[in-house]
């Protein structure tokens, strides 16, 4: 079946620790997303990738950190630079950024900062 | 960059009503895309509807319709025959058909379904 795979489902991290997130998509899809999710506040755009080997800050990429090493693969870290890390985080997928089209989602994975 | 608004954090409907959830946008682009995405108590993000802005005919998806007023920039859900698995929270999101990367979504709505 083709879908997102995200994990862990929960992630508990200490104060001071990196954190890493998996996203995997076996969709052949080109671009991936990492939101994040707050009540009230929608989802925030942290970071996106068109293509392996590059990607783009988002709207709150401060204290996160990404790679495109493959195009099924787009881990999110959370540094200890982030103040406030604690939330509901989403990986997405696109076919192409020019190919206009919906995203598909991941079954997210919550992060609770100790 | 541009705006999604929804101005109901909440709403309910009676079963096997009718429930009407707003939208604006706000955009200079003439190109775009518009969804409805359903994220219920598993918290998996769900596409319910989506809208090509150059078309003029409202889409529709079973019990799912859209009202599409572009010169308004409007973009409402309708919910017909209303079911208990409809309770979710509902988002509204924007693409844009130039550069097409991100998408922006509202803050979404919470949907009750009363029995």
């Amino acid at each position: 079946d083709g879908g997102i795979t995200q994990s862990p489902k929960y992630l508990f991290r200490k104060e001071g620790q990196n954190v890493t997130l998996s996203c995997e998509q076996n969709l052949n899809h080109d671009a991936m997303y990492w939101y994040r999710q707050d009540p009230g506040q929608g989802l925030r755009l942290i970071y996106y990738s068109q293509i392996v080997n590059d990607f783009q800050k988002g709207d709150i990429a401060e204290g996160y950190s990404v790679s495109r090493e493959k195009k099924e693969s787009f881990p999110l870290t959370v540094t200890s630079a982030q103040k406030n890390p604690t939330a509901f985080y989403l990986c997405a997928s696109s076919i192409s950024p020019t190919a206009l089209g919906e995203q598909f989602f991941g079954p997210g994975t919550r992060l609770t900062v100790l | 960059a541009q705006t999604v608004t929804q101005s109901q954090p909440e709403m309910s409907v009676q079963e096997a009503e009718t429930v009407t959830l707003s939208c604006t946008y706000d955009t200079s682009e003439s190109d775009y895309y518009l969804f409805w995405y359903k994220q219920p108590p598993s918290r998996q993000m769900i596409l319910v509807i989506r809208q090509e802005a150059y078309k003029q005919q409202n889409a529709t998806e079973n019990r799912f319709s859209v009202n599409f007023q572009k010169a308004a920039k409007s973009f409402s859900l309708k919910i017909s025959d209303s079911q208990l698995g409809d309770a979710a929270m509902y988002f509204c999101a924007y693409r844009s058909g130039n550069t097409g990367n991100q998408f922006y979504f509202g803050t979404g709505t919470s949907l009750t379904v009363i029995p």
